[in-house]
């Protein structure tokens, strides 16, 4: 099947700085990619939706201003976390849709943790 | 708005065992219902879906039904091997296609002991 890969797999960071994370879809191209976050023990909560040439769509309830999200190719979207803080820390998940398969696929997650 | 309640877990079984994990959502209109599985270290993986009431999805063994009358998905599998061994997640969207923004369950683990 289409794999769908995250950078990094693990990051920490200190409260106040930013960190990057990475979704390449790598054997299919993607015009619409998913970003979820997942808090232990509960399910994924959708995030964003990030459109290849656009701006992505925010749920609401998720500052736009904090978690930046860039999809610039149609094998590449990332999601910036700025300033980051304690309450930021959680486990990160992206999807792409594959209009091929019809089919979302998803990312093996980041680890954030911000200290 | 949208969601989806899994019983609580988890669940341990023994090989050849008998599996039933249940989903209940709530939802307008009619969604697609799906199950996705993550094995230790890796992504979601969709391991069924079906689209329409009493729609039946199957993979791998596993069976979930579409009952638009108890607003229900449970998955099933008439025996259970080790390499069964995951989190599981049911999940609902209201539209398909790239649309298809999903609601999840919050998941539940599943453990098969030799």
């Amino acid at each position: 099947g289409a794999v769908v890969s995250q950078h990094p797999s693990r990051v920490i960071c200190k409260s106040g700085t930013s960190v990057k994370i990475e979704c390449r879809s790598l054997d299919f191209q993607a015009t619409t990619m998913f970003w979820y976050r997942q808090f232990p023990k509960q399910s994924l909560m959708l995030m964003a939706t990030s459109n290849e040439g656009s701006k992505a769509t925010y749920e609401q309830g998720v500052e736009k201003d904090k978690f930046l999200i860039n999809h610039a190719s149609l094998t590449l979207s990332t999601l910036t976390v700025t300033s980051a803080h304690p309450e930021d820390s959680s486990f990160y998940i992206c999807s792409a849709f594959s209009t091929g398969a019809y089919e979302q696929y998803f990312g093996p997650g980041t680890r954030l943790t911000v200290t | 708005g949208n969601s989806v309640t899994q019983m609580e877990g988890p669940v341990t079984l023994s090989e050849e065992a008998f599996l039933t994990i249940n989903c209940t959502y709530t939802a307008t209109g009619y969604p697609s219902l799906f199950w996705y599985v993550q094995y230790p270290g890796e992504g979601l993986q969709l391991l069924l879906k079906a689209t329409k009431a009493d729609d039946k999805g199957s993979n791998k063994g596993f069976e979930a039904t579409y009952r638009k009358e108890t607003t229900s998905f449970h998955l099933e599998k008439g025996s259970v091997q080790v390499s069964d061994s995951a989190v599981y997640f049911c999940a609902l969207s209201p539209f398909t296609g790239a649309n298809s923004k999903l609601t999840f369950g919050k998941g539940i683990t599943l453990s098969v002991r030799p």
